[in-house]
């Protein structure tokens, strides 16, 4: 049983390029939420998506959107790259709430802004 | 907003040794508390959780009490191992909105040599 993939696992971009990261859910799930992690910090919430729907987001700007299949993978895009986009995004997926689906996170993409 | 302040590390210690992980919390309502953990190269992996004030979640010989009194979490093991090395994270979450929007603090290091 796959968990939760990403890819790609490294990327390199220059500062106002765009971005795209796939995710792709632990088998059962259908919600996804992307998190930001900066070198040193804990993980941020960037959003979360259900049924092909944005239904939370953080306090990330408008550069940072999303999309959701109806397969229930998921793309982050980051438009206008910053040198401070430069982070571990990770994917997160769960099927439904804490009590009967955790989050299960995949091991992330490494973006590096030059 | 809600926070989650770990204490910074890196810990270092030698295997058998007992060891403890600060983490406080400033909270709105009343969270789940949260200990994720992040070997190298890999995505955050649930270690425990409590749902409610004096709950104590434990797994793999980790423990961890929800004080409320203190809005406190602290992760305990009486025994580490090389293996243990790891980042922990602490994290809060509100189990009765439906969503699942983790806020962590920003992580410990914790080195253990034979």
């Amino acid at each position: 049983d796959a968990g939760v993939t990403q890819s790609p696992t490294h990327l390199i971009k220059t500062r106002g390029q765009q971005v795209t990261l796939r995710c792709s859910p632990k088998s059962g799930h259908d919600t996804v939420s992307w998190y930001q992690q900066a070198l040193g910090q804990g993980p941020q919430f960037i959003f979360q998506y259900y049924e092909e729907e944005e239904r939370q987001r953080g306090n990330f700007p408008d550069r940072f959107s999303g999309h959701q299949f109806p397969n229930y993978s998921s793309e982050l895009n980051v438009n206008a790259l910053l040198l401070g986009d430069s982070a571990l995004y990770l994917c997160a997926s769960s099927g439904g709430t804490w009590e009967n689906s955790p989050l299960h996170f995949g091991n992330g993409t490494r973006l590096t802004v030059t | 907003g809600d926070s989650v302040t770990q204490m910074e590390g890196p810990v270092t210690l030698s295997e058998e040794a007992f060891l403890t992980i600060n983490c406080t919390y400033t909270a709105t309502g009343y969270p789940s508390l949260f200990w994720y953990v992040q070997y190298p190269g890999e995505g955050l992996q649930l270690l425990l959780k409590a749902t409610k004030a004096d709950d104590k979640g434990s797994n793999k010989g980790f423990e961890a009490t929800y004080r409320k009194e203190t809005t406190s979490f602290h992760l305990e093991k009486g025994s580490v191992q090389v293996s243990d090395s790891a980042v922990y994270f602490c994290a809060l979450d509100y189990m009765n909105t439906g969503f699942q929007k983790l806020v962590f603090g920003t992580g410990t290091r914790l080195l253990v040599s034979p």
